[in-house]
């Protein structure tokens, strides 16, 4: 079963808005979470990544919010362009160094 | 920068054939990774190198095998390839243990079984 759940699945938004996607895990036992981006025919690249003991990291126009008593985090990005549009996954590492992955959102920004 | 590369972008094979999936590296990392990713579960591990000749089973490593003769080559095998293996195949590679682990992916490999 998956072991770090994400949504949504798709979502369309206008240039200049604001996406987000969330996830959530169980295993109190991952101590790293990456966001992934991947555009089509590519392999996904690592965006950013927050460790459990930071809240909130900044990096451009993405930001990452992370809620460890809710074992929640999310994906914002700022003033969506249509060069954003691609499929992000959330993951999250085991302490074997393993990652587990979401299942991806598919973002559609239109100009 | 960094280099994953995958033998094939598109793989054609037929139930039962013995399909190979080829991938390298060029930044000398210590941990390589096969991956399968499908519409609606993302990424799932199938098997994980974090030496030569060293493997271990992913979460769904069932009708796969994988060999690693060398640091710089990971291949997957399909030993007799099946229908519900049709899928995109991601190879990724990462520095060793006790570093941040950031996974570099190569461009993936579609295979379809017949």
């Amino acid at each position: 079963q998956q072991q770090v759940k994400q949504s949504p699945q798709s979502l369309i938004v206008q240039k200049g808005g604001i996406s987000i996607i969330n996830c959530a895990y169980e295993n109190t036992a991952f101590d790293y979470f990456p966001w992934y981006q991947q555009f089509p025919g590519k392999g996904p690249a690592l965006l950013i990544a927050i460790r459990p003991d930071v809240s909130e990291k900044k990096e451009g126009r993405f930001t990452i919010s992370f809620n460890k008593s809710a074992k929640q985090f999310s994906l914002h990005i700022m003033d969506s362009q249509p060069g954003d549009s691609a499929t992000y996954f959330c993951a999250a590492r085991r302490r074997d160094y393993k990652l587990s992955f979401g299942a991806g959102t598919t973002v559609t920004v239109r100009a | 920068d960094v280099k994953v590369t995958q033998s094939s972008r598109y793989l054609v094979k037929r139930t039962g054939e013995k399909v190979f999936l080829e991938c390298v590296q060029d930044m000398d990392h210590e941990n390589m990774f096969w991956y399968r990713q499908d519409p609606g579960l993302g990424l799932r591990l199938i098997y994980f190198s974090y030496d030569v000749k060293m493997k271990e089973k992913g979460d769904i490593p069932e009708g796969y095998s994988v060999s690693r003769e060398k640091k710089e080559r990971f291949s997957l095998i399909l030993e007799s390839a099946s229908t519900n293996q049709t899928s995109m195949y991601l190879c990724a590679s990462s520095l060793g243990a006790g570093r941040r682990g950031e996974q570099f992916f190569g461009p993936g490999t579609r295979l379809t079984v017949l």
